[in-house]
């Protein structure tokens, strides 16, 4: 079974400091995929990045960047120079090896702060 | 582009009546899902299908029904509710290539009483 952990319930950056959400999976599959979401207030669900498991590269996304480390199996989203509207809960989730089905860590919420 | 709508976007129902919530792309992906968002919980997935005319359950498939007669539509039916059924829903597609990204719909927040 697949598991991804994200161990920071809430975290706090200041308005154009970096963050570094952290995101660790649990899998047996050589194939796989690992995407981050974001959650504002409003509710719905905005996609961000993803990374492949044969992903040579880090993924980067404008102001998202994904460290991808194999050997760990984690998989943290970095966004610089954040931003206010950058305040929300982030979800990293895991694509099993069947290609149709994604699993959801429980979510870091991120507060920018000005 | 409407992406994915669901409908209705806030329901109330009391303990027992039924439901149906609709879930339209107009993305022509083949791959459908329905989630659950419990209050801090990531998502859950319920029941997914991967082509028109199949479904399949996910994590957490009782007490739903679902159903993809439509390639752009996967309804989502609840046929006895449960106050355990309360949470928020969304609708979920992707397409069936490599990367097979899912795009949300906005939600449904639905109480059973």
């Amino acid at each position: 079974a697949q598991k991804i952990t994200q161990t920071q319930p809430g975290m706090f950056v200041q308005e154009k400091e970096a963050v570094t959400l952290d995101c660790t999976y649990d899998t047996s599959d050589q194939s796989y995929g690992l995407f981050w979401y974001k959650q504002p207030s409003s509710g719905e669900m905005i996609f961000l990045i993803y990374q492949g498991s044969y992903d040579e590269q880090n993924a980067t996304e404008g102001r998202y960047s994904l460290n991808f480390q194999k050997a760990r199996k984690s998989a943290n989203l970095v966004i610089s120079a954040s931003q206010l509207g950058d305040s929300a809960m982030y979800f990293c989730a895991m694509r099993d090896t069947s290609g149709s089905r994604l699993t959801f860590g429980e979510g870091t919420q991120l507060t920018v702060n000005p | 582009n409407a992406g994915v709508t669901q409908t209705p976007k806030f329901r109330v129902l009391k303990t027992g009546q039924s439901m149906t919530l609709l879930c339209a792309q107009d993305m022509n992906h083949e791959y459908m899902y329905w989630y659950r968002q419990d209050p801090g919980m990531g998502l859950r997935l319920i029941h997914y299908s991967v082509g028109e005319g199949t479904t399949a359950k996910g994590e957490v498939p009782d007490g739903y029904n679902v159903s993809r007669l439509k390639k752009q539509n996967f309804l989502l039916g609840l046929e006895s509710a449960a106050p355990s059924q309360t949470s928020v829903y969304f609708c979920a597609s992707s397409s069936a290539d490599a990367l097979n990204i899912q795009y949300f719909g906005a939600g449904t927040r639905l109480s059973v009483l």
